[in-house]
């Protein structure tokens, strides 16, 4: 399996502008999760699904932010409109089961500038 | 969930072992003890986990305290390629409970 696979690598764009963030969870796993990493706050967990079902998306920093899983392999996460504070590292994890006490695989991340 | 604690950062010479401490003294009965660690530029990567026994895996040992207010992350033959932060997480086991990473311990290894 070539693991979780998240795209693009690289964004910048510009501050008011719509950007979509993806990620391919690994093959048969339940559990989706999307992570922001900065170096002021560290990891911030946004949001999290469980059967493509988001179970807890109370770290979503505000409306601006929305995050769908439309199917067990895909995810998206979408900041509209996009403002430089949101400049960031963003990681997309999955977990096999909810149910199981297993680790969580990540993705690569997305670097993320918002100029 | 349950907070730990973790020095900021540590240092350790390459082929020495690096024993990294983390406490969490609030634990409760049902939640486990993770570590991942985080390469520079890298996504988290698991390492280890275990609940109240001692664990090994082919990366690092965990020492669980008796009481299991403390743990530690035992590296045996540190690499430079294990310079890294490394994070100590607690969480429900068997249940939906989330990862939520604190500052971690930034390792260093030196030749």
């Amino acid at each position: 399996d070539a693991g979780v696979i998240q795209s693009p690598r690289h964004e910048v764009t510009e501050m008011g502008q719509e950007v979509t963030l993806r990620c391919k969870p690994i093959s048969g796993h339940n559990s989706l999760f999307w992570y922001r990493q900065t170096m002021m706050r560290g990891l911030e967990l946004l949001i999290y699904f469980n059967n493509n079902v988001p179970i807890d998306d109370s770290g979503m920093p505000e409306d601006r932010f929305s995050a769908k899983m439309p199917n067990a392999s895909f995810s998206t996460l979408k900041i509209q409109p996009s403002e430089p504070r949101d400049s960031a590292v963003y990681f997309c994890a999955s977990r096999p089961g909810r149910w199981l006490n297993t680790e969580a695989f990540f993705g690569q991340g997305t670097r993320l500038t918002v100029v | 969930d349950a907070k730990t604690t973790q020095p900021p950062s540590m240092d350790c010479a390459e082929g020495r072992a690096a024993n990294l401490p983390c406490n969490h003294s609030t634990i409760s009965g049902n939640e486990y003890v993770y570590w991942y660690r985080q390469i520079h530029s890298q996504g988290p990567q698991y390492i280890i986990h275990g609940l109240k026994n001692n664990e090994t895996n082919e990366m690092a040992s965990l020492i669980i305290t008796e009481d299991r207010k403390s743990s530690t992350l035992i590296l045996p033959h540190a690499t430079l390629r294990d310079t890294a932060v490394y994070y100590c997480i607690v969480r429900p086991g068997g249940s939906q409970g989330n990862l939520i990473f604190g500052k971690g311990t930034k390792l260093s290894v030196k030749p």
